[in-house]
């Protein structure tokens, strides 16, 4: 049973490109969380997403920063015009309900280290 | 989400258990004590969780005082591939699912 795959592990943009970061959550989940950790900082919450919806987005910058979970394929992450402050490790995680509907641990992906150049 | 307060650091012999400890002096009664480690800029694995009653499973137990006022984390025999950053985060089972991580202990297990 494959975990919460996560691609691509490493992408460089240049400043000002758009980065696409993908999430694959585990089989049978339909809640997907990202989470994005600076260099030298803690993980910090972005964004909670069920299959077409977004549940909370609190964490997510106003600007530039969008996520989606579509019907079919992967959540992707998506951020436009990046600038060299977005450089950080980007980590997805996946839970098989609603986090308010039991209490249990969160599967984590190995993340997408994001440069920008 | 209640406050938790965890050294910075801490170290360990090989083989040795590990003691991790937790001050959460502010959790409420429905806010569950969870814990995470991240080694060397790995995802975040799921470790235990509990409620007010110890836990055990096959990578740890957990130890909750009896006022849920602090909790100690242990790794019984620990090895060089526990070193990693430890973190304890309280929260109350919610719709958000947002887990507020602090800055953990980083525990260095010596050969």
């Amino acid at each position: 049973n494959a975990g919460v795959m996560q691609n691509p592990r490493h992408l460089v943009r240049r400043r000002g490109q758009e980065a696409r970061l993908r999430c694959s959550p585990m089989k049978g989940h339909s809640h997907v969380y990202w989470y994005r950790q600076l260099p030298e900082e803690g993980l910090k919450f972005m964004v909670y997403l069920q299959k077409e919806n977004i549940i909370d987005e609190s964490g997510m910058p106003k600007e530039r920063f969008s996520a989606e979970f579509p019907k079919e394929g992967p959540s992707i992450l998506r951020i436009q015009q990046v600038v060299r402050g977005d450089s950080a490790a980007y980590f997805c995680a996946s839970s098989p309900r609603s986090p308010g509907g039991g209490n249990y641990g969160y599967t984590f992906g190995s993340g997408t280290r994001l440069t920008v150049v | 989400d209640a406050k938790t307060t965890q050294p910075p650091s801490m170290d360990c012999a090989e083989g040795r258990a590990a003691n991790l400890p937790c001050n959460h002096s502010t959790i409420s009664g429905n806010e569950y004590v969870y814990w995470y480690r991240q080694i060397h800029s790995q995802g975040p694995q799921y470790i235990i969780h509990g409620l007010k009653n110890n836990e055990t499973n096959e990578m740890a137990s957990l130890i909750i005082t009896e006022d849920r006022k602090s909790s100690t984390l242990i790794l019984p025999h620990a090895t060089l591939r526990d070193t990693a950053v430890y973190y304890c985060i309280v929260r109350v089972p919610s719709n958000t699912g947002k887990l507020i991580f602090g800055q953990g202990t980083t525990l260095q297990v010596k050969p």
